[in-house]
Parts: C-alpha cells; sequence; structure tokens
C-alpha cells in the first residue's frame, strides 16, 4: 500500500511571490503522483501528473512539480501567486500497475494574501 | 455537457434517518467513485464501480451501500445515519483507472450532509 503525507496544513502567500507545497509519498512500488486543486465550494479538478519521463512536470495555471524519487517527494511549485490561486491543494499516489486506487493526501490550504 | 452531478447539495437527517446520494455523469465513464472529504483527512474512498452492475468496497464502506444500475448512475444510500457519518461527499468518474494516462477523475461539486 502507499501513503501521502502533506506537512503543511495551511501556507499563506503574499501575492506575486513563489510558492512551493510539499509532498512526500511511501511507496514498495514505483507509483504515478497527481497533484488535484479545489476551489471553494468545488469538486477537485486535476493540475498536473507525474506517470514517467521528464521528472520536471507543467501543469495548469503556471504550476510545476518535480518528482524526486531518491527523496520521495513531489513537490508543487509556482513562481508569482495570484489571489486566483486561492485554494486547497491535494496531493495523489497511485501504484502503477493493477486495479490500485488513488490515495490522497490530507491537503494544504493555500491563502494568497493582497 | 454537466460533466458529474451530485443531488442534493445540502441535507441534514437525524441520527437513525436513511437517505440516498445520487450522482450522475454523462461523459460515458466506466468507473464511479465516492469519497467523503473530512478536516485534516483528506479524501478517503467508501466505494467504487468499474462498471455497470459491478460495486466494490474502498477504504471506509462501513456504514454505507452503493448500487450502479445505470451505467451513468451511482447512488450512495446511508440505511441508518449516524453523527459520524457528518461530512462532504464527493462522487467522481473516469474513463480507465485512476491512474492511467489519460483517465482523471472528474469531481462533483459535492454533498454537505449534518446528522444530528
Amino acid at each position: 500500500a502507499q501513503s501521502v503525507t502533506q506537512l503543511d496544513s495551511q501556507v499563506p502567500v503574499f501575492e506575486e511571490a513563489p510558492v512551493e507545497l510539499r509532498c512526500n509519498y511511501s511507496s514498495s512500488v514505483s507509483v504515478y503522483l497527481f497533484w488535484y486543486v479545489q476551489y471553494p465550494n468545488q469538486g477537485l479538478q486535476l493540475l498536473l501528473k507525474y506517470l514517467s519521463g521528464s521528472t520536471l512536470v507543467k501543469g495548469i495555471n503556471g504550476f510545476e512539480a518535480e518528482f524526486n524519487k531518491s527523496q520521495t517527494s513531489f513537490h508543487l511549485r509556482k513562481p508569482s501567486v495570484h489571489i486566483s490561486d486561492t485554494a486547497e491543494y491535494f496531493c495523489a499516489v497511485s501504484a502503477n500497475f493493477g486495479n490500485e486506487k488513488l490515495t490522497f493526501g490530507t491537503g494544504t490550504r493555500l491563502t494568497i494574501i493582497p | 455537457n454537466a460533466g458529474v452531478t451530485q443531488t442534493p447539495k445540502f441535507r441534514v437527517l437525524k441520527t437513525g434517518q436513511s437517505m440516498t446520494l445520487l450522482c450522475a455523469q454523462d461523459m460515458n465513464h466506466e468507473y464511479m467513485y465516492w469519497y467523503r472529504q473530512d478536516p485534516g483527512m483528506g479524501l478517503r474512498l467508501i466505494h467504487y464501480s468499474v462498471g455497470e452492475g459491478t460495486t466494490a468496497k474502498g477504504e471506509v464502506p462501513d456504514g454505507y451501500n452503493v448500487s450502479r444500475l445505470k451505467k451513468q448512475n451511482f447512488l450512495l444510500g446511508l440505511e441508518s445515519a449516524a453523527p459520524s457519518q457528518t461530512s462532504v461527499y464527493f462522487c467522481a468518474s473516469s474513463y480507465g483507472e485512476s491512474w492511467s494516462y489519460n483517465s482523471p477523475l472528474h469531481f462533483g461539486n459535492g454533498t454537505r450532509l449534518t446528522v444530528t
């Protein structure tokens, strides 16, 4: 089985500043990694995913994440945030075979300060 | 194209009452899921279905039942509601396995359930 840890439950950031949301995972097998975003009063939507290939993955809205196998991390970054980025961000992991389902982290609430 | 639609959006139940949450998707997806979202616990999978007429247990299935009589609908039932089931419930669907390349999860906007 796999697990995901998002150490930061809340991250306040000033508008136009950079941000990094941390995600670490644990698994005994190879995994796929995802970041989902949840805007207020909405369901989750896919931000980006790592399945294979380049360890730097670019997603929507200027976000990117880097897969680091040795550190078992998949941190999400954005060089300059906007008010519209205020949301909750979930990291998720799945084994890359069989009928394994996504396991979600506990989420990080990103608050942008004007 | 509505995507994933959940009804109702809000509901308040008394302990012991029953109810059914409806999820409908119009994307012809094979896979459907029910999650619950609780503060500090993220999303946890309750039940899922890999096709019409099939259901399977997820991480936290106790106290819930599901049915998938039609491909586009996935129902979540609470037979005897308990305060511990107060949560936000999300339905999701996907074309294939949730990890596969072109098969992201599509979520509904959630149902906020309070059990008093």
